[in-house]
């Protein structure tokens, strides 16, 4: 079956740490695989995706590449701000399937 | 483009009430989804199409019924709304296409007193 694991949060963060938030995915099949953000109170927004192995996703100084070898799609951004507060979650979409599957959130908080 | 609208933004039901919540695209995706978020659970899906006429259940479809009957539009109706159905309703669209994202509505906050 398809699934997608990401780490558990909270997580904070001082401003301009460096950060990682975990992934990992079981598919059948050749997935798509995406990064999505939400802000307080609003909807889920794509930050990034990647749509085959070894591509590398990357958006506002975000990035995630595709790893067939160890399936996973790790998040990662050099220097967090504040405004990068907000849950992100990791997705995925299989054609056999014709699902999104997500993931659980992780929710950052980044302190100035 | 208004991309994907949700209505009602928020509502209050009592116990055994119905009420639908209204979902609209205007990208003319084939794929429409309907998610609800609840504290520490991510999202899960209640139901989806893949085209007018098509729909089926997702993880969680008991108390909600969908229907389908033009691209666009696409209501989640609650039957008999319950306490356990308080949650933050999400409708998503996308092209059926491997690579394609969501498209995601801003939400509907329902509580069932």
């Amino acid at each position: 079956g398809n699934s997608v694991t990401q780490m558990e949060g909270p997580v904070t963060l001082s401003e301009e740490a460096f950060l990682t938030i975990n992934c990992t995915y079981t598919a059948t099949g050749y997935p798509s695989l995406f990064w999505y953000v939400q802000y307080p109170g609003e909807g889920l927004q794509l930050l990034l995706k990647a749509t085959k192995a070894d591509d590398k996703g990357s958006n506002k100084g975000f990035e995630a590449t595709y790893r067939k070898e160890t399936t996973s799609f790790h998040l990662e951004k050099g220097s967090v701000q504040v405004s990068d507060s907000a849950v992100y979650f990791c997705a995925l979409y299989s054609n056999t399937g014709n699902q999104f599957y997500f993931g659980t959130g992780t929710s950052l908080t980044v302190i100035p | 483009n208004a991309g994907v609208t949700q209505t009602p933004k928020f509502q209050v039901l009592k116990t055994g009430q119905s009420m639908t919540l209204q979902c609209a695209q205007d990208m003319n995706h084939e794929y429409m989804s309907w998610y609800r978020q609840d504290p520490g659970m991510g999202l899960r899906l209640i139901h989806y199409s893949v085209g007018a006429g098509i729909t089926d259940q997702g993880e969680v479809p008991n108390g909600y019924n969908v229907s389908r009957s033009t691209t666009e539009d696409f209501p989640l109706r609650l039957l008999s709304a319950a306490p356990s159905q308080t949650s933050v309703y999400f409708c998503a669209s996308s092209y059926l296409r491997q690579g394609n994202e969501q498209f995601f509505g801003p939400g509907t906050r329902l509580t069932v007193l």
